[in-house]
């Protein structure tokens, strides 16, 4: 049964750092690997999907890796701001409907 | 910019009662799907509709009933809640099935549900 694990479960940084932010799974047999935020009280947010073909996806401040054979992804977040608080997850999908789901990181950017 | 809309945001049952969770999306997605999120245990998939007119059991659908009214709507029905039932229940849609080349997920922002 596939497992996926984010740590740390809780990370606090300061503003205008650089972060990375990490996401491991236990079977390699994966289709793609989405990563999503989500505030508080709100539903997720998509904010990359790699296929298991790429080895990385960028979108503004932010660059997903991933490396199948390691069961690794990262989130990298340049330059981070307040706006950049929130839990990050990632999800992996095995070719079919039923994804599993990190129980993600909580991150706060001190001002 | 709807995109997927969730009624009620909250509600409050007893053990025993029925009710119905409502699910719109206004992307023309294909493919829907019902999750809750409780504390420590991540996302759970509860049943999902690929397109429209079918429908299938996701991770932990028992309790549970689903219909795809049409293209547009997913409803989640509890028939006789349980307080195991107590979750933040998520609808999301996309706009082909997950094993698809790039279709990511779009969540709606939550129905709250205590049932005591």
């Amino acid at each position: 049964k596939q497992e996926v694990t984010q740590i740390p479960a809780a990370l606090s940084v300061p503003e205008g750092e650089n972060l990375v932010l990490n996401c491991s799974f236990t079977d390699s047999a994966i289709y793609n690997l989405q990563w999503f935020r989500q505030d508080p009280g709100k539903g997720l947010t998509s904010l990359l999907l790699i296929q298991s073909s790429q080895r990385e996806q960028t979108s503004g401040r932010l660059n997903a890796s991933l490396d199948k054979s390691s069961g690794r992804s990262t989130l990298y977040i340049a330059a981070s701001q307040p706006g950049d608080s929130a839990t990050y997850l990632c999800a992996v999908a095995p070719g079919n409907e039923k994804l599993t789901f990190g129980t993600g990181t909580r991150l706060t950017i001190i001002p | 910019n709807a995109g997927v809309t969730q009624t009620p945001k909250f509600q409050v049952l007893k053990t025993g009662q029925s009710m119905t969770l409502q699910c719109a999306q206004d992307m023309n997605h294909n493919s829907m799907y019902w999750y809750r999120q409780d504390p420590g245990m991540g996302l759970r998939l509860i049943y999902y509709s690929a397109s429209e007119g079918t429908t299938d059991k996701g991770e932990v659908p028992n309790g549970y009933n689903v219909s795809r009214l049409n293209k547009r709507e997913f409803s989640l029905r509890l028939e006789s809640a349980a307080p195991s039932q107590t979750s933040v229940y998520f609808c999301a849609s996309s706009k082909d099935r997950q094993g698809a080349v790039y279709s990511p997920l779009h969540f709606g922002n939550g129905t709250r549900l205590t049932v005591t």
